[in-house]
């Protein structure tokens, strides 16, 4: 079975501040690993994933096998970083997408 | 491509009423997902479609609630009765597959239902 655990409900960090979402999984397979991020009131979009080794506004995820885990870091948080952001997982075969519960960045100046 | 289109934005209605809510994938795009946010659970799937053909109803709460895909390009989320603990936003996604590697979903803004 999949699953996505994101153990915190909220992070509250002062601007400049570094910031790491944490989030673990468990899958049997290989999984393909996603950061979603959703604004106040607005849609989920993709933040990153982890097949594409990216950076996306200062935003880094490394996924570690050993530990199961794909921490969404940055280095100098910003106030427009505030936003709830989810960590999701899909597994081989069809491309259902499980989240994790999420969450609540809170980026203070 | 203007994105995934859901309507209503919002709608409120009374308990016991019917209530459909419409999604328009991208175009192209030959999954699709509905999912229900609230603050207690986070984001939980309710149903998938692929190729027009749902694939996994078990996210669905109970059987007040049914979904369906007649085409492409259009889907329904329908429950009746509503109940005041239906109240949520509820969003639907779509993904292509195939290509190099599975790329994510993309959402639509969501509906905000609540019922009274």
């Amino acid at each position: 079975a999949q699953r996505v655990t994101q153990p915190e409900k909220l992070l509250s960090v002062f601007k400049g501040a570094p910031v790491e979402l944490k989030c673990n999984y468990s899958y049997s397979g290989s999984p393909e690993l996603f950061w979603y991020v959703q604004y106040s009131r607005q849609r989920l979009q993709l933040l990153l994933r982890h097949i594409s080794r990216e950076s996306i506004k200062g935003f880094t995820a490394d996924l570690n096998k050993g530990e199961t885990s794909f921490h969404l870091k940055k280095p100098f948080a910003q106030e427009e970083d505030s936003a709830m952001y989810y960590c999701a997982l899909s597994g081989t075969g069809f491309q259902k997408l499980v989240f994790g519960t999420g969450t609540r960045l809170l980026v203070s100046p | 491509d203007a994105g995934v289109i859901q309507s209503p934005r919002h709608e409120v209605t009374e308990m016991g009423q019917e209530v459909t809510l419409r999604c328009k994938p991208i175009s192209g795009h030959n999954s699709l997902f509905w999912y229900r946010q609230t603050m207690m659970r986070g984001l939980e799937l309710l149903i998938y479609f692929n190729n027009n053909v749902p694939i996994d109803d078990s996210g669905m709460p109970e059987d007040r609630f049914s979904a369906k895909m007649p085409n492409a390009s259009f889907s329904t989320l329908k429950i009746q009765p509503s109940e005041p603990r239906d109240s949520a936003v509820y969003f639907c996604a779509s993904t292509s597959q195939g290509g190099k590697g599975f790329g994510g979903y993309t959402f639509g803004s969501g509906t905000r239902l609540t019922v009274v």
